[in-house]
């Protein structure tokens, strides 16, 4: 089976422009996470899904970033504008409903440098 | 107080050797526990997961879960160069609306040929 797909892997851009971090989540999973990781931080749970709606994004971190999730092999998350203090490696993760013992798979992440 | 604390590290160990990994957390409600490893520039990918009190084997690893003590651990036997990573412990939260990992900020494990 085909794990979690994100696009691009890497993205270099300049403050101000527009981010958008691309997901797809593994067929069957019901609950999709986004996740950011820094050094300083660790990795922070931004906002998750379940069946394609939104469940929590108190990790969300201001205005500038959204999530979307149009259907259940979709999702995006998007920066706008950008500012430097965003770097960091972006991960997309899923999971499928359940009982205790369901793991969340991650994708490869995006590495997003802000410039 | 954060709610899933491990120690940075690095915990450096010679090969063959029995690395002990810790983690505490501070949810009660936390039902199920899991620990990732994660390579340099690599993703998170499981190892184990454990919700009961008790060890729990699989291979050379061993996860412990000690409830009452709000403690879980991992234990490598026979370490190897390759399991040089940092691992991450993760409690689950679930309930209701809610199905979120907290993850520890991670160990990092230096096995010495």
């Amino acid at each position: 089976d085909a794990g979690v797909i994100q696009s691009p892997r890497h993205e270099v851009t300049e403050m101000g422009q527009e981010v958008t971090l691309r997901c797809k989540p593994i067929s069957g999973h019901d609950y999709l996470f986004w996740y950011r990781q820094t050094m300083m931080r660790g990795l922070e749970l931004l906002i998750y899904f379940n069946n394609n709606v939104p469940i929590d994004d108190s990790g969300m971190p201001e205005d500038r970033f959204s999530a979307k999730m149009p259907n259940a092999s979709f999702s995006t998350l998007k920066i706008q504008p950008s500012e430097p203090r965003d770097s960091a490696v972006y991960f997309c993760a899923s999971s499928r409903t359940g009982v205790l013992n369901q793991p969340q798979h991650f994708g490869d992440g995006t590495r997003l440098s802000i410039l | 107080q954060k709610e899933v604390e491990q120690n940075s590290g690095p915990l450096s160990v010679p090969e063959g050797a029995i690395a002990s990994l810790n983690c505490t957390y501070s949810d009660r409600g936390s039902q199920s526990f899991f620990w990732y490893r994660q390579y340099s520039g690599k993703s998170p990918e499981l190892i184990m997961f454990i919700y009961s009190n008790g060890d729990k084997e699989d291979g050379r690893f061993t996860a412990q879960l000690n409830k009452a003590s709000q403690y879980v651990s991992l234990l490598i036997r026979d370490s190897q160069p390759s399991d040089s990573a940092t691992y991450l412990c993760a409690v689950k939260v679930y309930g209701g609306a809610t199905n979120k990992l907290i993850f520890g900020t991670g160990t990092l494990l230096a096995v010495q040929p």
